[in-house]
């Protein structure tokens, strides 16, 4: 069975600051993506990344793809309110692209 | 252009009484998936289907069963509800096919609290 830990599972931090979750297996994975969730509603795609080694930019947020696609990472620069949320990473099953495996999550507070 | 919508958006059920959880989408994907989401554990899958007329078994299937009748819908039920499957529960769709399968990028609804007593 192919999980995912996100790493950390709670994050406050004040406006302003830096700050980067971690999402990592031992498996190997075809894709992996990265969802913000807000409270009350259904999570939303940020990227998607699909090569070793591959960085994504989505203005303040850094994505990157781990070279042997077994993690990834979400850097936020200059952290802002709006970005609070549930920050889901999710990899395409190996063996059954059909499918994602979500991670457990790291949720993030940013206080103004 | 609704999205995935999912209804009901509350429901208070009693242990052992069943019910049906309805997901509709317009954007005539072919993929339809059941998550259930609980407290530090992420999205867990149920079932899914990748057309009309089949489904198939996720992570946690046990006491649901899904229906895809239509390609634009997909029920999730549960004949007598347990105190173990109070949770949130999201229905997701997403177009198929090689780029479906590589960029899978899946679209939400805004979920369905149950909680069974």
């Amino acid at each position: 069975t192919q999980l995912l830990e996100q790493s950390p599972q709670f994050l406050s931090i004040q406006e302003g600051e830096n700050l980067t979750v971690y999402c990592n297996s031992s498996s190997v994975f075809s894709s992996l993506q990265w969802y913000r969730q807000e409270p009350g509603e259904g999570p939303v795609l940020l990227v998607t990344v699909v090569t070793g080694g591959e960085v994504k930019k989505l203005k303040r947020l850094t994505f990157q793809f781990g070279d042997a696609r077994k993690d990834s990472s979400l850097h936020i620069t200059a952290a802002q309110p709006g970005d609070t949320g549930l920050y889901l990473c999710a990899g395409a099953d190996s063996y059954n692209t059909d499918k994602l495996i979500f991670g457990t999550g790291t949720r993030l507070q940013v206080f103004p | 252009n609704a999205g995935v919508t999912q209804t009901p958006k509350f429901r208070v059920l009693k242990t052992g009484q069943s019910m049906t959880l309805l997901c509709a989408q317009d954007m005539n994907h072919e993929y339809m998936y059941w998550y259930r989401q609980d407290p530090g554990m992420g999205l867990r899958l149920i079932h899914y289907s990748v057309g009309e007329g089949t489904t198939a078994k996720g992570e946690v299937p046990d006491g649901y069963n899904v229906s895809r009748l239509k390609k634009q819908n997909f029920l999730l039920g549960l004949e007598s509800a347990a105190p173990s499957q109070t949770s949130v529960y999201f229905c997701a769709s997403r177009t198929g096919g090689p780029s479906g399968n590589l960029y899978n990028e899946q679209f939400f609804g805004p979920g369905t609290r149950l909680t069974v007593l």
